[in-house]
């Protein structure tokens, strides 16, 4: 079936680096944009970034822009979110999402949680 | 950055009975509206997207409508699994953007 899995988040001061993965499966990984989404505890999602089915092209959120770098492997079926310059708001649950083909999210993976904290 | 903003915060209301909730954009989005669904612990669902189409296995209970800048999205008799929480998100400009988000709470 659809699979995402997210992976790589932890506990990180500010000011520090986090590198999140997203494993995707069940799909043709390299047909389809793909986001970040997060969430805040408490709050709701908020688009974080999105890049293109072949990596060529990338969004990103104002919030995070020049901080944040969405990529992707194709090769691996693997989309990635290197975070530096990490702030205490960057707190959140990380949630990778495929795309549809009106640019939305249809399939979320569960998740994995960065706090940013001394 | 388009702002959406969903009214009410909060819908207390019973099950069965109808449920509409509003989505205002601070300028058009057109139709490149969608509605999400969010239960606790979990990643939101795609409930309807382009303002009026459902996504895939959406129960018919749920609909959307409008266009421009307001929206609605209508559970016509609230399931006990629906009080939860909603919310809209364009697709019309970069950045993309979400509301504040509605929870439907048993009354």
């Amino acid at each position: 079936q659809v699979q995402l899995v997210e992976s790589g988040g932890g506990v990180v001061p500010p000011g520090g680096s986090l590198r999140l993965s997203c494993a995707a499966s069940g799909f043709n990984f390299s047909s389809y944009g793909m986001h970040w989404v997060r969430q805040a505890p408490g709050k709701g999602p908020e688009w974080v970034a999105f890049i293109r089915f072949d990596g060529i092209k990338n969004f990103y959120a104002d919030s995070v822009k020049g901080r944040f770098t969405i990529s992707r492997d194709n090769s691996k079926n693997t989309l990635s979110l290197q975070m530096n310059s990490l702030r205490g708001e960057d707190t959140a649950v990380y949630y990778c999402a495929k795309m549809t083909p009106q640019l939305n999210m249809d399939v979320w993976g569960k998740g994995t949680t960065v706090t940013v904290s001394s | 950055e388009i702002v959406l903003t969903q009214s009410p915060a909060t819908l207390s209301l019973s099950p069965g009975e109808r449920a509409n909730l509003s989505c205002r954009a601070s300028q058009s989005v057109s139709n490149y509206l969608a509605w999400y669904q969010q239960k606790p612990g979990q990643a939101p669902r795609l409930l309807i997207y382009d303002a009026s189409n459902r996504a895939t296995g959406i129960p018919a209970r749920f609909s959307g409508s409008g266009s421009g800048t307001d929206f609605t999205l209508t559970i016509s008799s609230l399931e006990p699994e629906d009080f939860v929480f909603y919310y809209c998100q364009q697709r019309s400009n970069w950045p993309l953007t979400f509301g504040g988000g509605t929870k439907v709470e048993i009354k």
